[in-house]
């Protein structure tokens, strides 16, 4: 079955750049989807289609791909940041879906 | 307003069946995917599946964990997706979602625990 890895964490001082890394065979041709999840509630997209970012969410979230690897950078980050992040992709026959294992952002 | 509503969720005994049922508003529901994702208790997300919109077939994607046990059917006039669930096993209990196509509005989860 196909697999996207993540780090299972990542930790950053407020104001640094973090960057949560996902993997997965069929990266160079298919899209990725990030999303951020808080304690008790629903999950959020904040990136879509490898690079694009919802109207309205912070210009600090961005993401980008490159072979088999895609990267959400959080510029600045912010305590408020703190969350779970999990990507999502599917594998090269389009019919099956996935999400990484996701990755605890902590800003300390 | 767009909205989306989980419901169904409950207590069920291994091997019995549950329906889930997804509900939206404030938008044309029909020419929308619908996606159902869970997330067992301290456990990350989970695809489940997807059905989708009539104008792409309305046809259904599952993930080998539910394939042959879960289904996954559309009443667009109704504004409602349904995710029947049956041959239920406790490795089921999860949060279970559901968003439409494009993960912009998701509904706020509905608890489903499977339990002797």
């Amino acid at each position: 079955s196909y697999e996207l890895t993540q780090p299972p964490s990542v930790s950053v001082f407020p104001g640094q750049t973090a960057r949560i890394t996902c993997s997965g065979d069929a990266l160079p041709k298919k899209y990725v989807y990030w999303f951020q999840q808080k304690s008790g509630q629903a999950p959020v997209l904040v990136i879509y289609e490898d690079i694009k970012r919802p109207s309205g969410f912070s210009e600090r979230f961005s993401g980008s791909s490159s072979g088999t690897m895609a990267t959400l950078t959080i510029s600045g980050a912010q305590v408020e940041d703190e969350a779970d992040y999990y990507c999502y992709s599917t594998d090269f026959s389009g019919h099956y879906w996935v999400f990484g294992g996701g990755t605890r952002l902590t800003v300390v | 307003e767009v909205q989306v509503v989980d419901s169904g969720g409950g207590l069920v005994q291994p091997g019995r069946s549950l329906r889930v049922s997804c509900t939206g508003s404030g938008f044309i529901f029909g020419d929308y995917a619908v996606n159902w994702v869970r997330q067992a208790p301290g456990k990350g997300l989970e695809w489940v599946g997807f059905i989708r919109a009539k104008a792409y077939g309305g046809t259904t994607e599952f993930a080998a964990s539910v394939k042959g046990r879960f289904t996954i059917s559309r009443d667009d006039s109704k504004g409602i997706a349904y995710l029947q669930m049956d041959s239920l096993k406790i490795e089921d209990t999860a949060v279970y979602y559901c968003s439409r196509d494009g993960f912009d509005y998701w509904g706020q989860g509905t608890l489903v625990t499977v339990s002797t």
